[in-house]
């Protein structure tokens, strides 16, 4: 079975500070994905970035990237330069199966201040 | 852009009416996806189905089921609604490949009275 941790239920930052939400996971597959989602007031999920579990580099979107250690099962997400826009429920997700049905963790808010 | 529209935003039943949620995509995607969303609990799968007719239960399907008659189209159905399903509801779709997304809807808001 999959699961997916995230430790950190809601965290604070203020604008154009740096800010880093960590996931694990576990699974005993070796081909799989990652991928962080960004739910804000609206609702609208939103793909922020993904990773595939063969690649050794790290994903970047913009301010978005992550920090991924295969070994200890960690796929971290860092905002660079927060803005106000990017107050939201993140979500860490885990795809292994050729469905590509994700396995989510709890969810931790972020919210940014001014 | 993928739309992924939900029939309702808000929807307030009562207990024991059979309640339908219908999601339509418009990207001609195979997979088609049931979450639920409860504080604390991020998002859990109810059901799914990768093709018309086709569908799997998730890891919550218990007092649920689904129909897709038509590939664009996948609706979520109460048999007899309770207090415990009130919750958010999430359709997503996606293609059924496992390095593509998947695309969310805007939520279903769920009150079971």
């Amino acid at each position: 079975a999959q699961t997916v941790t995230q430790s950190q239920p809601e965290m604070s930052v203020q604008e154009a500070e740096t800010v880093t939400l960590s996931c694990t996971y576990d699974t005993s597959e070796n081909n799989y994905y990652l991928f962080w989602y960004k739910q804000p007031p609206s609702r609208q999920m939103i793909l922020v970035i993904r990773q595939e579990a063969y690649k050794q580099q790290n994903a970047t979107e913009n301010r978005f990237s992550v920090n991924f250690q295969k070994a200890a099962k960690s796929f971290s997400l860092k905002i660079s330069d927060s803005q106000l826009g990017d107050t939201a429920m993140y979500f860490c997700a885990l795809a292994t199966d050729s469905w590509g049905k994700l396995q989510f963790g709890a969810g931790t808010q972020v919210v940014v201040t001014p | 852009d993928v739309k992924v529209t939900q029939s309702s935003r808000y929807l307030v039943k009562r207990t024991g009416e059979k309640v339908f949620l219908e999601c339509v995509q418009d990207m001609d995607h195979e997979n088609m996806f049931w979450y639920r969303q409860d504080p604390g609990l991020g998002l859990r799968l109810i059901y799914f189905s990768y093709d018309v007719k086709m569908k799997e239960k998730g890891d919550i399907p218990e007092g649920y089921s689904v129909s897709r008659e038509k590939k664009e189209r996948f609706s979520l159905i109460l048999e007899s609604a309770s207090t415990n399903q009130t919750s958010m509801y999430l359709c997503a779709s996606s293609f059924r490949v496992l390095r593509q997304p998947q695309h969310f809807g805007d939520g279903t808001r769920l009150s079971i009275l």
